[in-house]
């Protein structure tokens, strides 16, 4: 069964200084990894995927995550936050079901990231 | 990436009524996820559809309350019946597309008074 663990439920930051949202899961088979991110009253958007490729990701709006298999994390960080990023943020990690092409996403609970001027 | 249509966006109902939620998506796809997002919540899998066959559901999601249609390759219903304030919540459906991302809808945002 798969899991996700997001670390901290909301997270604040001063415009211009690094973002760091944390994500841990557990798989029982390869997974693909995911970032998705709701702006309020607004849909999901994908931010970047982790698909078996190259360990480090990078995604829209300066975003990137490094996939580390040993620490089973997948932590969202960008150089320099902007008023513009804040929003909700969720891991997500998807695995195949039984093996099969039944593919199913399991998403975190969600870190809130709040932009200071 | 596919496109997915939802309606409607937002809706306020009365308890015991039922409403049907729809999602069109602009090309074909196999598999079609429906989720709830309850207030402040993240995303729940409700259940999965493929056309031609019965919808999967998780645990704590059953047919009666959540019935889903998926007629053919592009289109999925998912109906919230008998309705209670505790139904109040954002439904999404999903679709996979190529290269394994995943495309949401809008969302429909039910208030149930």
């Amino acid at each position: 069964a798969q899991s996700v663990t997001q670390l901290d439920s909301h997270v604040s930051v001063s415009e211009g200084t690094p973002v760091l949202l944390r994500c841990n899961y557990s798989s029982s088979y390869s997974p693909s990894l995911f970032w998705y991110v709701q702006h309020p009253n607004k849909g999901l958007q994908l931010l970047l995927k982790y698909t078996s490729a190259a360990t480090l990701v990078k995604g829209i709006n300066g975003f990137e995550a490094e996939f580390k298999k040993s620490e089973t994390s997948f932590h969202l960080t960008k150089p320099s936050a902007h008023m513009s990023d804040a929003a909700e943020y969720f891991c997500v990690v998807s695995e195949s079901v039984s093996g099969g092409s039944n593919y199913k996403l399991t998403f975190g609970k969600g870190t809130l990231l709040t932009v200071n001027p | 990436s596919a496109v997915i249509s939802q309606k409607p966006s937002r809706d306020i109902c009365q308890r015991g009524t039922s409403l049907t939620i729809q999602c069109q998506v602009d090309s074909q796809v196999t598999m079609m996820f429906w989720y709830r997002q309850q207030p402040g919540q993240s995303l729940t899998l409700i259940a999965t559809a493929n056309q031609g066959s019965e919808a999967t559901y998780e645990s704590g999601f059953v047919i009666d309350k959540f019935p889903i249609s998926r007629p053919n390759l592009t289109f999925s219903t998912l109906t919230v019946s008998n309705m209670s304030p505790e139904d109040s919540s954002i439904y999404l459906c999903s679709v996979r597309g190529q290269g394994s991302g995943y495309t949401f809808g809008s969302g429909t945002r039910l208030t149930v008074v």
